[in-house]
């Protein structure tokens, strides 16, 4: 399925603490993208990479922060800023620009706020 | 600012049936359309796209189909099946660097 994976799965955190989700791609894609699914609001962008040590904040990126010092790799972290940090999270990679290139999604990791 | 919106939310049809989804965009600039499907407990996959210098794409029953006058795309799946029983996704790009997706339509094909 594309060469892209999420870990964890499924993440339990406690109110107050920040976690981070990983994502890692094989396929030599220079751009990665976060997403946020919630129920009936579709896909919302978080944060986006087009090239290593380089990211730019999307529609939503309050409470959020991500890090690209590897091609391959674009962890997010869920801060305590973050208000309702419960959700579906998907990671994304695509070889270029998204206006032009298809993009490739993690299986993503259900993160629950207890 | 930038805007996709994707009707309808819901959409239940009979085996063998056509649906349609419609989309529309804000950004004028934009001139590449993807359609991705979600499977219950899946990640999205693209399953057509369709670039501005065409009116129309098909790939055996699925069929995209683009107005860039009116600003709005549509996908056509014929003979549905089961196994079409999915959320699907628009998609427009907005600053050639993002892709900003429609809300969803969740249709079911009941036997």
């Amino acid at each position: 399925d594309g060469g892209i994976t999420q870990s964890p799965k499924y993440l339990f955190r406690k109110e107050g603490q920040n976690v981070t989700l990983s994502c890692e791609q094989n396929l030599n894609h220079d751009a990665m993208y976060w997403y946020r699914q919630d129920p009936g609001q579709g896909l919302r962008l978080i944060y986006y990479s087009q090239i290593v040590n380089d990211f730019q904040k999307g529609d939503i990126a309050e409470g959020y922060s991500v890090s690209r010092e590897k091609k391959e790799s674009f962890p997010l972290t869920v801060t305590s800023a973050q208000k309702n940090p419960t959700a579906f999270y998907l990671c994304a990679s695509s070889l270029g620009l998204a206006s032009h290139n298809e993009q490739f999604f993690g299986p993503g990791t259900r993160l629950t706020v207890l | 600012g930038e805007n996709v919106e994707q009707h309808p939310s819901t959409l239940s049809v009979q085996e063998g049936d056509s649906a349609v989804i419609k989309c529309t965009y804000s950004d004028s600039a934009s001139n590449y359309f993807p359609w991705y499907k979600q499977e219950l407990g899946k990640r999205p996959q693209l399953i057509i796209d369709i670039r501005s210098n065409v009116g129309e794409k098909k790939d055996q029953r699925i069929a995209v189909t683009l107005n860039k006058t009116a600003k709005h795309f549509s996908l056509h799946i014929t003979e549905t099946q089961p196994e079409d029983s999915a959320v699907y996704f628009c998609a427009a790009p907005y600053n050639t660097d993002k892709l900003i997706f429609g809300t969803g339509t969740r249709l079911q094909v009941f036997p």
